[in-house]
C-alpha cells in the first residue's frame, strides 16, 4: 500500500541551526513532491514543489532534495528562528491523482 | 493571503442536529476538496469535487455529504451530528500558479459535538 512517512519525533533545534526534515514514501511514483507549513489551528500554507527531474530547490531560507531513487526528499531550513516553529507536511499525488498528505513533523527552534 | 474562506470558524452542538460547513473561494478554482484532521494528526480526504456538479469521495469514509452548485461554494452537511464527528474540517482549493498547482486551505472550522 502507498504510505508516506515523515519524521515521528518532533524536532527541537536551536535558534541559528539548520533545521532537516525527512520525507520517505512508498509504492508511489510521484511526478511532483510538495511541502506545506501548519501553524496550530490553522489550515496549512503552500511553501514549495519539487518535480521528479530536480533534485535541488531553493527559496529564501528553504532547500528541498528529491532522490527518486532513495523515494526521499529533505527539507532544510537554514539559520532557522523560533518564527519558523511550526508542523511541516509533505504530500504527494496517489494513484487516485489526489494529493496525500504526510502527518507531518512539529519543529520547535529554541530562542 | 489565499481567497479561500470557511464559517463558522467554531461550532458547538448537541447529537442529532443536521449542521452544514460553509467553504466558499474567488479564485476561480474548478477544484475543491474537504479534509478532517483531528489533533495533532494527518490531513485525510474525505470529499473532493472537479468543478460545477462533480463530486467524489475521497480516501476516508464520511458520513458527511457535499455539494457543488456554482464554482466558488463547497459546502459539506451532516445530516445528524455525533460526538464522532468531532474533529477540525478544512477546505482546499487548487489551482495553477508559476506552472504548478497548489491547494490553497482555508482557517478550518473547529466542530465539537456533545
Amino acid at each position: 500500500s502507498q504510505k508516506i512517512e515523515q519524521n515521528s519525533e518532533a524536532l527541537n533545534i536551536q535558534e541559528g541551526k539548520t533545521a532537516t526534515l525527512t520525507c520517505n514514501y512508498t509504492n508511489y511514483s510521484p511526478a511532483y513532491l510538495q511541502w506545506y507549513r501548519q501553524d496550530p489551528g490553522r489550515g496549512p500554507v503552500f511553501l514549495l514543489l519539487i518535480r521528479e527531474n530536480e533534485k535541488e530547490k531553493r527559496k529564501e531560507r528553504l532547500k528541498v532534495t528529491f532522490d527518486t531513487t532513495l523515494k526521499q526528499s529533505l527539507f532544510h531550513i537554514t539559520a532557522s528562528q523560533p518564527a519558523d516553529s511550526a508542523t511541516y507536511l509533505c504530500a504527494l499525488e496517489g494513484s487516485a491523482r489526489q494529493l496525500t498528505f504526510g502527518s507531518g513533523t512539529q519543529l520547535t527552534v529554541l530562542p | 493571503e489565499a481567497d479561500i474562506y470557511q464559517t463558522p470558524r467554531y461550532l458547538v452542538i448537541g447529537t442529532g442536529k443536521k449542521i452544514t460547513l460553509e467553504c466558499s473561494q474567488t479564485m476561480g478554482h474548478d477544484k475543491m476538496y474537504w479534509y478532517q484532521q483531528d489533533p495533532g494528526m494527518e490531513l485525510h480526504l474525505i470529499h473532493y469535487s472537479y468543478g460545477v456538479n462533480s463530486t467524489e469521495k475521497g480516501d476516508l469514509s464520511s458520513e458527511s455529504t457535499v455539494s457543488r452548485i456554482r464554482t466558488e461554494h463547497f459546502p459539506l452537511t451532516l445530516e445528524s451530528a455525533r460526538p464522532s464527528h468531532t474533529s477540525q474540517y478544512l477546505c482546499a482549493s487548487s489551482g495553477w500558479s508559476g506552472g504548478q498547482e497548489t491547494q490553497y486551505f482555508g482557517p478550518g472550522t473547529r466542530l465539537l459535538v456533545l
